[in-house]
Parts: structure tokens; sequence; C-alpha cells
């Protein structure tokens, strides 16, 4: 079956750091490939999207992922963070044609220190 | 502008009673989806509908139902068989059901006591 895994339950970096949030998924084909934020009590945001083409992608709020087919890997980066980014990040799949719905992540909390 | 909106935001509820919580979109969406979050379990899928006047049960439906008469509206009522329906509850849409982009709406929060 199809799986999405976001080994990082939570991460503490410094502000201006850089950050990487991992995200391995299980599919037999290249699937399409999500990063959202969500900020407490929030709904979610989508980041960036790939579905083919160029394997890194580059999102809103300074983001990037990039897509490592030998990996199964869709790792989300940002070169320096901020205090805003302080949030919760879920990387999600859908993988067409075994199912219609998009596949969660268990989400990953970062925390900011100034 | 565009978007999904979810009321209230926040809603309380007294064990026993059926409560249903509202989802609007005006993006003209053919897609709705219903998600639970409770902490550290990510989103779990209630309902999907893919089209008006159809919906299919996600992982977790029981103890939940909802209804689409209209394309802008999918509210999802739950029940008082639902053991747990304390949580919060975030409605999505996408433009159909080949398009696995969601759009989210800000979310309702159920305490039930």
């Amino acid at each position: 079956a199809q799986s999405v895994t976001q080994p990082d339950i939570h991460i503490t970096v410094s502000e201006g750091a850089s950050l990487e949030l991992r995200c391995n998924y299980s599919y037999g084909a290249t699937p399409y490939l999500f990063w959202y934020v969500q900020s407490p009590g929030q709904g979610l945001q989508l980041l960036l999207k790939y579905f083919s083409g160029d394997t890194l992608v580059q999102g809103i709020k300074g983001f990037e992922a990039e897509f490592k087919r030998s990996q199964s890997s869709f790792n989300l980066r940002k070169p320096s963070v901020h205090w805003s980014d302080a949030a919760e990040y879920f990387c999600a799949v859908g993988a067409p044609p075994h199912t219609d719905k998009l596949i969660f992540g268990t989400g990953t909390r970062l925390q900011v220190f100034p | 502008d565009g978007g999904i909106t979810q009321s209230p935001k926040y809603l309380f509820r007294k064990e026993g009673q059926n409560v249903t919580l509202s989802c609007e979109q005006n993006l003209n969406h053919d897609a709705m989806y219903w998600y639970r979050q409770d902490p550290g379990q990510g989103l779990r899928l209630i309902y999907y509908s893919q089209i008006v006047n159809d919906f299919q049960k996600g992982d977790i439906a029981e103890g939940y139902s909802v209804s689409r008469e209209k394309k802008e509206s999918f509210p999802l009522t739950v029940t008082s068989a639902q053991k747990n329906p304390t949580a919060f509850y975030l409605c999505a849409s996408s433009i159909d059901d080949r398009s696995y982009e969601q759009y989210f709406g800000p979310g309702t929060r159920l305490t039930v006591t």
C-alpha cells in the first residue's frame, strides 16, 4: 500500500539556520508530491508541489523541495529560517491510479529559537 | 476572494448531541473532503465527494454523515454514535477528483463534554 513517512516528529533550529525536513514515500511509480504548512489552530496552506519535470521545485515563503526517485524522497529545504516559519509541516502523496485520495504523513513540528 | 470557509471556528456540544459543521467554497471546485486531525496522527479522511449528490466514505466514516446538495457546500454531521468526537476538523476542496492538489479551510475545533 502507498504510504508517506516523515521520520522527524519535532525539529528545533535557530533563526537564520538552514532547514531540511525529510519525507519518504512508498509507491511504485512517480507520485504527485506536496508539502503543506499549518500554523497552530489554522488550516493547511500549500507550500509547493511536484508532478513531473524539474526535480527541484520552488515554493512560497522561500521553501524548495527536491524529488529524488532513487531515494523515494521529497525533502523540504529552506536556506535561512525565520521565526515565523515555526509551524507543523505535512508531506502528502497522490498515487494514481491506485488511489484518488491524498495520503498525508504524520507531520513534523518545527520550532525556531531566536 | 476565492476560498473555503468553515464555521464556526470553535464548537462546544454535550455528549449525545448531533452537531453539524459547515463548509462552503467559492472556488468552483467539484471535489470536497472532510478530514479529522488529532495530535500526532496527521490527517485522516472522513468523507469525500467528487460531484454533487454523490459522496464516498473515507478511512474513518463511522459516526459521521455528510450531504452534497450543492456544489459549494459539504456539511459534516458528527453524530452521537461517534465515540471520540473531540478533534480539529478540516474541510478541503480540489478542482476535480483527478487533481490531488487540495485547498483547505481554516478548520473547526469541536469539543464534546
